[in-house]
């Protein structure tokens, strides 16, 4: 089945202490995005990846990394997590093209920093 | 830069009643225009797209779009609701001179679908 998976799919975790949301998708697509999703503001992207080793910043990159080392895995990197970055994350993925391609999303991981 | 209103934030129909979510973009060229719906704890799927042509667009579940490039909208449609349409809904622009796969969201329509 084409899908594009993250994980963890809910986290707890305090400030300050490093972690990493795994998405990985299996349709061999080019590009990658990470969102995050908060009340009232919609989806605004962090970070997205138009290939292995090419990656560039959203809209509100801040606080995080991102690496692109293989075509399906694209991490997510809180290096020291604020209660500010609070949300819930999706990771998408689409075929290359000139942005008429669809993007897959995955299911979301929902993060609380305490 | 490009942005995406949706100037309702919470929507209530009832079943078997008809559906309209208003979106509006502003872009200086031409834009390419997604709707996504968020069920309950689930990621977001694409209902349609449009890029050119036709500019009555259908989609998936029944939905359908008008892009009106005069009121710079792009509202989405049903003409009878299913309980199951209860979700949130996004409108979103692409720029085919940005980087092309950065998609800008709307806010969401929240749809509640009473019996």
């Amino acid at each position: 089945e084409a899908q594009v998976t993250q994980n963890p799919r809910y986290l707890i975790t305090v400030t300050g202490k490093k972690l990493t949301v795994t998405c990985s998708q299996n349709m061999n697509h080019e590009y990658m995005s990470w969102y995050r999703q908060d009340p009232g503001l919609g989806l605004r992207q962090i970070y997205y990846s138009m290939n292995v080793e090419v990656t560039d910043k959203g809209d509100v990159p801040e606080g995080y990394k991102v690496s692109r080392k293989e075509k399906r895995n694209f991490p997510l990197i809180l290096e020291s997590p604020s209660p500010n970055q609070t949300s819930l994350y999706f990771c998408a993925s689409s075929l290359a093209g000139d942005g008429i391609e669809t993007q897959y999303f995955g299911p979301g991981t929902r993060l609380l920093v305490l | 830069a490009q942005s995406v209103t949706q100037p309702d934030i919470h929507i209530t129909v009832s079943e078997g009643a008809s559906l309209e979510l208003r979106c509006n973009y502003s872009y200086g060229a031409t834009p390419y225009l997604f709707w996504y719906v968020q069920s309950p704890g689930q990621g977001l799927q694409l209902l349609l797209k449009y890029f050119s042509g036709d500019t009555l667009v259908q989609g998936i579940k029944g939905f359908e779009a008008e892009f009106k490039r005069s009121q710079s909208s792009f509202n989405l449609r049903k003409p009878s609701v299913h309980w199951s349409d209860a979700a949130e809904y996004f409108c979103a622009v692409a720029g085919e001179t940005d980087s092309w796969g950065k998609l800008q969201f709307g806010a969401g329509t929240q749809v509640v679908v009473t019996p």
